[in-house]
């Protein structure tokens, strides 16, 4: 069961970009990465998803290295909306999968 | 509107006094599951439903119940509750099939045992 590690917290300003790095050294070769957000007294939210190289939407790109042994998730011009927790989850591709989330990087966006 | 429901939103009750949180989807999808939420331990998760019928433990089930009836529904039960168990619980649902994996999480359940 892959296990992921990321920083408890960063800060930021407004207009600057976030990028959250999650460890997942034991990742399986069918797992992808997914990225989820979260705002007090809400259930998280899904952001992006990948399995290789870069991924990008209308909020956020993530990268994955050659090895899959992290993944960054990048945030551009963040506003003080995006202050929240995300969390990077790893697995889920095989049926019978149990998922675990790691325990997030609380992102507070200043003025 | 595609959507995770739970109820109730929020819960008081006391030790011992059996209660079941419920949860239901309309997205017609397979895997169900149940996750507690704990200051600075972030989302466990309790039990999943591959399918009607088919549960198994995730990282914490100790004092839990869950049971798949209907694909829609999956009810939380917790037969005797403990202070302990006072949290914010969130179910989620997602299609297990291809690459639409992404998990949709209800509005929560703030329980408080006492």
């Amino acid at each position: 069961l892959a296990k992921t590690t990321q920083p408890i917290s960063m800060d930021s300003y407004e207009g600057q970009e976030v990028n959250i790095t999650c460890s997942h050294n034991n990742i399986a070769t069918n797992d992808y990465i997914t990225w989820y957000q979260q705002f007090p007294s809400q259930g998280p939210r899904f952001i992006i998803q990948g399995y290789k190289t870069k991924v990008t939407n209308e909020v956020a790109s993530l990268f994955i290295p050659a090895d899959r042994k992290s993944s960054t998730l990048s945030l551009p011009r963040v506003s003080l909306s995006d202050t929240a927790v995300y969390y990077c989850l790893v697995g889920f591709k095989a049926a019978g999968n149990k998922l675990t989330f790691g325990g997030g990087t609380r992102v507070l966006v200043k003025p | 509107e595609a959507q995770v429901t739970q109820n109730p939103r929020y819960l008081i009750t006391v030790t011992g006094k059996k209660l079941t949180v419920t949860c239901s989807q309309n997205m017609n999808h397979e895997y169900m599951s149940w996750y507690r939420q704990d200051p600075g331990l972030g989302l466990r998760q309790i039990y999943y439903s591959m399918n009607v019928e088919v549960t198994d433990k995730g990282d914490v089930p100790e004092g839990y119940k869950v049971s798949r009836k209907e694909k829609r529904n999956f009810p939380l039960i917790l037969e005797s509750p403990s202070p302990n168990q006072t949290s914010l619980y969130f179910c989620a649902s997602s299609m297990t099939s291809g690459r639409d994996e992404t998990q949709y999480f209800g509005p929560g359940t703030r329980l408080l045992v006492l």
